[in-house]
């Protein structure tokens, strides 16, 4: 069984500091990776994708895989109020021959960032 | 707003109703996948449809129907349906079914079942 771990938290941070959110998975044939952003009542939402070993930085965030380690990881700096939700670390099973494309969610970690 | 649009945002149905979830995207992707999610867990994978055919059918049960009328189009059709599948229903696309790119979601459909 495929499976992707993650700290359903909750992760409370203050205002202003660095929020780090860990994943492991187990399929090391998995070649992507993706952390999605969900807010209460609202739809995933797409915010980092990484592909290769090491740190993929965008604006406030930061995505480091370690393949070797079978680990992702999501920093945000300067953590904000509007950054509570949740985040989903997700894989991609490592295999696309036959024309399918399928994501193993992790549980994902509440986040909360109080002023 | 997202780029794969769902339609309706909310649906109230009785058992015996017969419905269906919309979703559309102009991306030119070619996968289009229908999960469920229930509150507080991830979103489960129902459907996947590569290159207009269903590739992956996640042991869902015959209620739920999906089809894939042309490569912008996802329906998912509803008939007596039971209280434990009120949910949120999410439909997502893919740029290319045989590589590992990212999925992107629509808004969802709330859906209630009395």
């Amino acid at each position: 069984q495929k499976e992707v771990e993650q700290n359903s938290g909750p992760l409370s941070v203050p205002e202003g500091a660095i929020a780090s959110l860990n994943c492991t998975y187990s399929d090391r044939g998995s070649q992507s990776f993706f952390w999605y952003r969900q807010y209460s009542g609202k739809s995933p939402e797409l915010i980092m994708s990484i592909y290769s070993n090491g740190d993929k930085e965008d604006g406030r965030f930061t995505a480091q895989l370690n393949k070797a380690s079978q680990y992702v990881s999501l920093l945000i700096r300067d953590s904000q109020p509007s950054d509570s939700a949740t985040y989903l670390c997700a894989v991609n099973e490592g295999r696309f021959s036959g024309g399918y494309n399928k994501l193993i969610f992790g549980a994902g970690t509440r986040l909360a960032v109080h002023p | 707003d997202t780029e794969v649009t769902q339609t309706p945002k909310h649906l109230v149905m009785g058992m015996t109703n017969k419905k269906s979830l919309k979703c559309e995207q102009h991306m030119g992707h070619r996968a289009m996948y229908w999960y469920k999610q229930k509150a507080k867990k991830p979103p489960e994978l129902m459907f996947v449809y590569s290159y207009e055919k269903l590739s992956i059918n996640e042991s869902v049960p015959s209620r739920f129907s999906p089809e894939c009328p042309n490569s912008s189009l996802l329906n998912l059709h509803l008939h007596a349906l039971q209280p434990e599948d009120s949910a949120l229903y999410l439909c997502a696309s893919s740029q290319d079914p045989d590589r590992g790119g990212p999925q992107h979601f629509g808004d969802g459909t709330r859906l209630s079942i009395l």
